[in-house]
């Protein structure tokens, strides 16, 4: 069964428009939810992570239990935010499962 | 070491051929996982170790993929007979093993080509 979904293969704003990235997940137990970003030829890294109620890069993500949902967000997209966008859930201790990722373009 | 290491970088095989892929996570990592991106399929879960024992293999697509790690430390990705469909990058993963915000760190995969 899919845990988590990112309905968004490909998503283009421009630079400077706000920007918001989906994912829903599934399961039973109490999350843990990350957003993963993947920058052109370099590995995949960990952005940020509802436990921590960060900000990185001026990125945010909200965990709302009741729409199963943990949406990034950026107010002013940046040409360096184009990159692979992954939304992953911590389950049954320290397993971990992917969405299918959302290919994030800046236009200039 | 500086971060997960994993090889070959590239591996050019053909069908039907046996491969190794390799994974050095990082010292004291407990915990390790390999994924397979691939276009289309996003980041696709094969297995999962915990020290030595793996408690989740379920997502190893068939019996010609298969998974060891020793020592609590590498960790091999044996493919058998290959095929076109294995075409894809491999990635591992790992992570300290527990606690609560767990950070996964990934290596810089296995391109594995197969003609």
């Amino acid at each position: 069964a899919q845990r988590v979904t990112q309905p968004e293969k490909l998503l283009s704003v421009f630079k400077g428009a706000p920007v918001e990235l989906k994912c829903n997940y599934s399961y039973s137990g109490s999350p843990e939810l990350f957003w993963y970003v993947q920058y052109s030829r370099q590995r995949l890294q960990l952005l940020l992570r509802h436990i921590s109620r960060e900000s990185i890069k001026g990125f945010t993500a909200d965990l709302n239990k009741g729409e199963t949902s943990f949406h990034l967000k950026k107010p002013f997209a940046q040409e360096e935010d184009s990159a692979m966008y992954y939304c992953a859930l911590r389950y049954t201790g320290n397993q971990f499962y992917f969405g299918t990722g959302t290919s994030l373009t800046v236009i200039p | 070491g500086a971060g997960v290491s994993q090889s070959p970088s590239n591996k050019v095989t053909e069908k039907g051929k046996d491969v190794e892929l390799r994974c050095d996570p990082i010292s004291g990592h407990t915990a390790l996982y390999w994924y397979r991106q691939s276009l289309g399929q996003g980041l696709e879960f094969l297995i999962y170790f915990q020290g030595n024992s793996a408690p989740d293999k379920s997502g190893l697509p068939s019996d010609r993929f298969s998974a060891e790690r020793t020592g609590g430390s590498v960790s091999t990705l044996t493919i058998q007979r290959t095929q076109q469909e294995d075409s894809a990058v491999y990635l591992c993963a790992s992570s300290l093993g527990g606690g609560a915000g767990e950070k996964l760190f990934f290596g810089s995969g296995t391109q594995l080509s197969v003609l």
